[in-house]
């Protein structure tokens, strides 16, 4: 079954950098992934396609700040220079089979 | 630039009907698979269900299995969800979304570029 795991909250300071962390399921670590922005009361904001190899490709108008990489089953979400439109929760998706499927979402929260 | 706005939300009472609609614009419509992604008071992002470019396949959570339908009208660039026999459970944001590739032969080829900013549906008596 195709399954991502995320912890659910993170934080760290303005300026600092957090790195956020999408777990795939058993069988599925060749899997790429997309990570989501959700700020409060706004819709989903996507940030990023993130390949098995650490190669990502970013959306329209995404800063330099955030970044993905990735190891074995494992894909993360870097986002230095932190700010405070950066809090919110942050979301990674994978497909296939017929699906699509979500992780549970981090709060992160600029302290 | 692409857009995504979904209208149709309210209040409905538990085991009756509403229709949700996606009007798109900003990219070439009939390319791509559409999907509906809803969020309950609280919690994360669950894939209600989409449909390929060309309506030739559709896909749906278990959760909504057999009560829900997805349909697309390309000529007038619009998305819809039909929800029937509505439960309490129900309750969320929907949002449409748009797939990143075109012209996949299927309704997960690839992740979602663009999003709408939801309509509310309550499900309550």
């Amino acid at each position: 079954q195709l399954v991502l795991t995320q912890s659910p909250s993170a934080s760290a300071s303005p300026g600092a950098s957090v790195k956020l962390t999408c777990t795939l399921s058993s069988g599925h670590s060749s899997y790429a992934i997309a990570w989501h922005q959700q700020q409060p009361q706004k819709g989903p904001r996507y940030l990023m396609t993130l390949n098995s190899d650490g190669s990502h490709t970013k959306g329209d108008g995404i800063p330099d700040r955030f970044s993905g990489s990735s190891s074995g089953a494992e894909r993360y979400l870097t986002i230095s220079s932190l700010q405070s439109e950066d809090e919110a929760d942050y979301y990674c998706q994978t497909w296939g089979t017929g699906i699509q499927t979500f992780g549970g979402g981090t709060k992160l929260t600029v302290l | 630039e692409v857009q995504l706005v979904e209208s149709g939300g309210g209040l409905v009472q538990p085991g009756r009907s509403l229709r949700l609609s996606c009007a798109a614009s900003g990219f070439t419509f009939d390319e791509y698979a559409i999907h509906w992604v809803r969020q309950g008071p609280g919690k994360g992002l669950e894939w209600v269900g989409g449909v390929s470019w060309n309506s030739g396949i559709t896909g749906y959570a278990d959760s909504v299995k057999g009560r829900f339908t997805i349909s697309r009208d390309n000529a007038r660039n619009s998305l819809f969800l039909q929800m029937n026999s509505l439960r309490a459970a129900d309750t969320a944001f929907y949002f449409c979304a748009k797939e990143n590739k075109a012209f996949c032969s299927s309704i997960s080829c690839s992740p979602f570029d663009s999003w709408g900013q939801g309509t509310l549906v309550t499900v309550s008596s």
